[in-house]
């Protein structure tokens, strides 16, 4: 079983709601990261943070706002998103840069 | 970044042994290889991970030539349970994981 959690497992929001996604890992990882996922694509690298700094954002638009209180926590605010946005959100978690990634089991994003 | 080339499907059934190549050309000297299993609705998840020659664990083997250039994923007498994608990553340790097309696998009865 995967050490990475996601809420909420399943999320529908409208595209003038603003709404988080939360994630958790106690691995003492210190590196953690947000992919998207599309149907039948792979998984796409949104942001990676670094001991709690953000370390790379691949210019993902600002309506994605990531957040990380500590070193166990990573959200990601969603607003005024639209309906392309609607896929899997995975967190990820690593010991550090360059280190296997561990992922959660993902949070399904449906925007109406 | 390195990029991998995977075979984009294949088929096979319960109790063969499945080899999964991938090619990654441009492969940097200090760029170790990972393999990932993602199942619909999951997130991925890791199965090995290899620098060079042959590793293997509980669940599958990782072959790797010399040259570094490509890497066989060897699942062992697979099962129903092992239809999924599988994803090749190169340079992990460039610290921009990024996955390619993958391989879904089909296991039939």
């Amino acid at each position: 079983d995967t050490e990475v959690t996601q809420t909420p497992k399943h999320l529908v929001m409208g595209m003038t709601n603003k709404k988080s996604l939360k994630c958790e890992q106690h691995m003492g990882h210190r590196a953690m990261y947000w992919y998207k996922q599309k149907a039948k694509k792979p998984p796409e690298l949104m942001f990676v943070y670094s001991y709690e700094k953000l370390s790379i954002n691949e210019s993902v638009p600002s309506r994605f706002s990531p957040e990380c209180p500590n070193s166990s926590l990573l959200n990601l605010h969603l607003h005024a998103l639209q309906p392309e946005d609607s896929a899997l959100y995975l967190c990820a978690s690593s010991q550090g840069a360059g280190n296997t990634i561990y992922f959660g089991e993902g949070s399904w994003l449906t925007v109406v | 970044l390195a990029k991998t080339t995977q075979p984009i499907s294949m088929d096979s059934y319960e109790g063969q042994e499945v080899n999964i190549t991938c090619s990654h050309n441009n492969i940097a000297t200090n760029d170790y290889i990972t393999w990932y299993q993602q199942f619909p609705s999951q997130g991925p998840r890791f199965i090995i991970q290899g620098y060079k020659t042959k590793v293997t664990n509980e669940v599958a083997s990782l072959f790797i030539p010399a040259d570094r250039k490509s890497s066989t994923l060897s699942l062992p007498r697979v099962s129903l349970s092992d239809t999924a994608v599988y994803y090749c990553l190169v340079g992990v340790r460039s610290y921009i994981p990024t996955f390619g097309r993958g391989t879904s696998l089909i296991v039939h009865p």
